[in-house]
């Protein structure tokens, strides 16, 4: 089974601060982990996948097989960085096809 | 068109009334996905189309949510006799690629309340 787990609901942080959000998943394969935003009023978007190694918009995110987790990290937060984020995880083989999504974090970045 | 469609975009309907979902992907994209999005609960999977065909249903709630896509391109997703549980926003997503490796592409949803 998959399963993702974001343990934060809510996170507030002021403007230039780092900011971390947690995703930690369960899945018995090796799995393919991406992170989704939100931004208010706007439709869900890929913010970036693990395979890439990339970063985007400032963020970076490293997969820990030993902890199972996916964290989304940024140095410095910037207000446009308020957005729902969502950690998804897809399996390989047979079942890459699915995205399963964790329940999502609120981050506010307060100026 | 540019990117998913899907509509309506608000549907405020009576519990016990039936309800239509449509989406339309991205032209030429033959995977597609609808989720279920409420408060508290993140995005819940629904159904995985593969063209025409729908190999993972798993994730429908009950025998009254059904979908179906025609020439592999448009999808309806249908919610008999709603009830007030069904409230919540329904994305529809595609992609071009057999697997989630590549990017899944989203709808703006369509809000559901039922009253």
């Amino acid at each position: 089974a998959q399963r993702v787990t974001q343990p934060e609901k809510l996170l507030s942080v002021f403007k230039g601060a780092p900011v971390e959000l947690k995703c930690n998943y369960s899945y018995s394969g090796s799995p393919e982990l991406f992170w989704y935003v939100q931004y208010s009023r706007q439709r869900l978007q890929l913010l970036l996948r693990h395979i890439s190694r990339e970063s985007i918009k400032g963020f970076t995110a490293d997969l820990n097989k030993g902890e199972t987790s996916f964290h989304l990290k940024k140095p410095f937060a910037q207000e446009e960085d308020s957005a729902m984020y969502y950690c998804a995880l897809s399996g390989r083989g047979g079942s890459n096809y699915k995205l399963t999504f964790g329940k999502g974090t609120l981050l506010t970045v307060n100026p | 068109g540019a990117g998913v469609s899907q509509s309506p975009s608000n549907k405020v309907t009576e519990k016990g009334k039936d309800v239509e979902l449509r989406c339309d992907p991205i032209s030429g994209h033959t995977a597609l996905y609808w989720y279920r999005q409420s408060l508290g609960q993140g995005l819940e999977f629904l159904i995985y189309f593969q063209g025409n065909s729908a190999p993972d249903k798993s994730g429908l709630p009950s025998d009254r949510f059904s979908a179906e896509r025609t020439g592999g391109s448009v999808s309806t997703l249908t919610i008999q006799r709603t009830q007030q549980e069904d409230s919540a926003v329904y994305l529809c997503a595609s992609t071009g690629l057999a697997g989630v490796t590549g990017e899944l592409f989203f709808g703006e949803g369509s809000r559901l309340t039922v009253l």
